[in-house]
Parts: structure tokens; sequence; C-alpha cells
């Protein structure tokens, strides 16, 4: 799996957009890139994926740059629930396993 | 829908005992389950892949004997963390993939947390 780089952290004023960046340059071509998010003390919840078109959801909104390596995971509109680390993903279609990285800390202040 | 449980979701033993943890997807078949254990602090680490009907595979590092994987029906595995010692204090979390829930995203359930003291 290609490995992903993510900033360990970010602010976010509340109802303001919160945009997380993901580094994949090592991506392959069947590689698809996943966001997950993981509140404290709780299993991580699943946010959106897509290959290579942008892909919206109720939830957020998923970049992936024309090159396929980088995205951006878009919150819309934060609130304070959404203070979580957001983990950014690319898993082979096919092959079932994910191997977290570190991740970002969204911080959403008031 | 795509709901994972687990049970117990803390528990706590003395060292030398052996603790199992059950996963269940609720809505739906889970073909394959999935094992990660975390660290305060730390990422999740892939544990092991649960197969049902077959044996586990486990990640390199990752003892089968210390930790034992069943899954015996497509909404059920379990972890038994055998002889368990201070040291496998952790929070474990399952997940599963399967019919019925979208079969290339995996669903997460709340979490274990286990204190061996």
């Amino acid at each position: 799996d290609a490995k992903t780089t993510q900033p360990p952290s970010m602010d976010c004023a509340e109802g303001r957009a919160a945009n997380l960046p993901c580094n994949h340059s090592t991506i392959s071509g069947n590689e698809y890139v996943y966001w997950y998010r993981q509140i404290h003390s709780q299993g991580p919840q699943y946010i959106i994926h897509g290959l290579k078109n942008n892909e919206t959801n109720e939830m957020a909104s998923l970049i992936i740059t024309e090159d396929r390596k980088s995205s951006t995971l878009i919150l819309p509109h934060a609130t304070l629930r959404d203070t979580a680390v957001y983990y950014c993903i690319v898993r082979v279609l096919g092959v079932n396993k994910f191997y977290f990285g570190s991740g970002t800390k969204l911080n959403v202040k008031p | 829908g795509a709901v994972v449980s687990q049970h117990p979701s803390r528990v706590i033993c003395k060292s030398g005992t052996s603790v199992k943890i059950e996963c269940r997807s609720l809505d739906f078949q889970a073909t394959t389950m999935f094992w990660y254990r975390q660290f305060p602090k730390q990422s999740l680490m892939l544990m092991a892949t649960s197969n049902e009907g077959s044996k586990a595979t486990y990640e390199q590092g990752v003892e089968k004997d210390k930790f034992l994987i069943n899954h015996a029906s497509l909404t059920l595995s379990t972890l038994t963390v055998t002889s368990a010692h201070p040291e496998d204090s952790s929070f474990y979390i399952c997940s599963a993939r399967g019919q019925g829930a979208g079969t290339d995203t995996q669903y997460f359930g709340p979490g274990t947390r286990l204190t061996v003291l």
C-alpha cells in the first residue's frame, strides 16, 4: 500500500470549512483513497473514499488532484463535534487491509 | 446500516488470565473482519485478518498463540488474549466488511479497553 503523509494537527474555526490535506505521491493506478476519523476513545468512522474523481456525500467532499498524488478532505461547515483525528488511507481495491498512518488532529475552536 | 458492535466495552483482568472480546456485525454479513490494537496517543495497528470459516492471518510480529481469533459465523468474530500481561493493556478495535455494507469499505466497532493489572 502507498504511504500517506498528513500534517500532525490543524485548527479550524467553528462554522468555517476545514480542509485537510493528504500526500500520497506513490499511489498506484488501482489504489483508492479513503478517509476515516476517530473521535477520542471511539472506533474510526468512515467518511468518504474515491479513486480519481471528486466525491461528495452528506459528511464531506473529497478532492483528488489530477495526478492523484494528493487529496484534500473538506468539511464544509466544521462544528465542535468534528474535533477528531482524521486518517487518510490508500488501499488497493480487492485487497482487504487498511494500514493507518498517524493522521491529522483537527481542533475545531469556537 | 453497517453497524458493528463489540463486547465488552471495557474489561479489567488480572495478569495471567485470558480475556475474550466479541465483534458482531449487526445488519450485514461480514465475510471478513479485522482486529486492530491502539496504544495511547498512537495510531491503529492491524493485528490480523479474520475470514469466516478459515484460519486468521496475522500481521508480522503478532503472536498467533497469544491472540486467538475465531470467525465462526458471518456475524461474529472473537479475539481471545491468552495469559494477558500488563503490556497487553490497550484499546482493541474490530472492523468488518461484507455484503450489504459496501464490500470495499470497512466499518469499525466502538472498541474494547483492556486493562491488565
